[in-house]
Parts: structure tokens; C-alpha cells; sequence
């Protein structure tokens, strides 16, 4: 089973851009699509969107002039960067990985990280 | 964008109770429904995938069914462990999203 540990900062000053990382583990980062998925303090759950090793991207349409999604299969990582946060976009925020031939499908889940935007 | 709208918001059972959960979306999705369940502090675990697929080690008792746009999660005999918020989300068409969960108390 793959292993996912998100990585970033845990406080963003609104107006700036947040940026966090996935490290995966335990498997192959190539071919497969990862998810962004984010809980705001005692809310449901929202995606962000979601990246394929070949560089497809999906963004939510909320988010996608601010949202841009990479995959470094050198490092086997993938990244969130979300510019100019407001607090709205103080939540947990999961990395995931979507079940092969099941788009959209998540199997595997990282612990999450709370990002906390304040000044 | 389609809206999932789960009923009710939350579930008050003993345990042995039979607990059922709606989950209604705003537009056919097929069978692309997916079920989790979350407990305080942790990430979502998958239950049921494609309606009524158990994921790998999810316990008998936990059952989906629907079709179309009405989808229904039971758990056959509530357990205490299954105290948690449990959310519908498809994956029919971008961009995927999720109901607003049940909350289900084990009394």
C-alpha cells in the first residue's frame, strides 16, 4: 500500500501563496493520477483538483486561476501551489492517490497538514 | 457542477441498530458513487466504491446501493467503531465532489 506524507508550511500570510508538497512512498509515483482534496475546520470535503505523471491536470473551477499542480518524478512528490490565499483557504489539506483505471476513486490518503492563513 | 445532497445530517442509533444513509445528487452519475467514513482527526477511509463495491477489509456490515442519482449507504448492526462522518462523492464528471456527510452517533 502506497504511503503518502504531505509537507509545507503551516501558516500563510493572506495575499501569499501557498505551497505544499506530497512525498510518496512504498510505490511508483508514474502513472497514476493525485489528488488534492481540503477540509476546512469542521467542514466537508472540497477538491482541488488532481495531476497525471504525464501532466494532465484537472483544477475545481472555483479554484483554478489560483491553483497549479506538478509531479517531480525524480523525487517522487507532487505539489500544491495556491496563490493569494485568503483565509477561506484555511484548512487540512490531503494529498491522495486516485485507484488506477478508477478516476476519482481514492484508495490512499495522506495523514493531512493543517495550513492555517494568518497575518 | 453536480450537488450531492446526504440525508439526514445526523443519525442518533444504539448499537445493533440498523442505520441508513441518503445520499441524492442533482444529475444521474451513473453508478460512480462513492461512500467514506471519517473519524475525528483522521483522513476519510473508503468503504464502498461504485455504489456497492466494498473496498478491501471494510466489514460485512457496511453495504451501498443505487443507481442513477439516489444512492443509499446501510449499515446493517451499528457498531461503536462506527461513530464517524460519513460522506457520498462522485466521480462522474469534473469536478468530482462530495455530500456534506452524516454524522453518526452510537447512543
Amino acid at each position: 500500500q502506497v504511503q503518502l506524507q504531505e509537507s509545507g508550511p503551516g501558516v500563510v500570510k493572506p495575499s501569499e501563496t501557498l505551497s505544499l508538497s506530497c512525498t510518496v512512498s512504498s510505490g511508483s509515483i508514474s502513472n497514476s493520477f493525485w489528488a488534492w482534496i481540503r477540509q476546512p475546520p469542521g467542514r466537508g470535503l472540497e477538491w482541488i483538483g488532481h495531476v497525471h505523471d504525464s501532466g494532465i491536470t484537472n483544477y475545481s473551477p472555483s479554484l483554478k486561476s489560483r491553483v497549479t499542480m506538478s509531479v517531480d518524478t525524480s523525487k517522487n512528490q507532487f505539489s500544491l501551489t495556491l496563490s493569494s490565499v485568503t483565509a477561506a483557504d484555511t484548512a487540512v489539506y490531503y494529498c491522495a492517490k486516485e485507484v488506477l483505471g478508477a478516476t476519482g476513486l481514492i484508495q490512499s490518503w495522506g495523514q493531512g497538514t493543517l495550513v492555517t492563513v494568518s497575518s | 457542477e453536480i450537488f450531492l445532497t446526504q440525508s439526514p445530517a445526523t443519525l442518533s442509533l444504539s448499537p445493533g441498530e440498523r442505520a441508513t444513509l441518503s445520499c441524492r445528487a442533482s444529475q444521474s452519475v451513473s453508478s460512480y458513487l462513492a461512500w467514506y467514513q471519517q473519524k475525528p482527526g483522521q483522513a476519510p477511509r473508503l468503504l464502498i466504491s461504485d455504489a456497492s463495491n466494498r473496498a478491501p477489509g471494510i466489514p460485512a456490515r457496511f453495504g451501498g446501493s443505487g443507481s442513477g442519482t439516489d444512492f443509499t449507504l446501510t449499515i446493517s448492526s451499528l457498531e461503536p467503531e462506527d461513530s464517524a462522518v460519513y460522506y457520498c462523492q462522485q466521480r462522474s464528471k469534473w469536478p468530482y465532489t462530495f455530500g456534506r456527510g452524516t454524522k453518526v452517533e452510537i447512543k
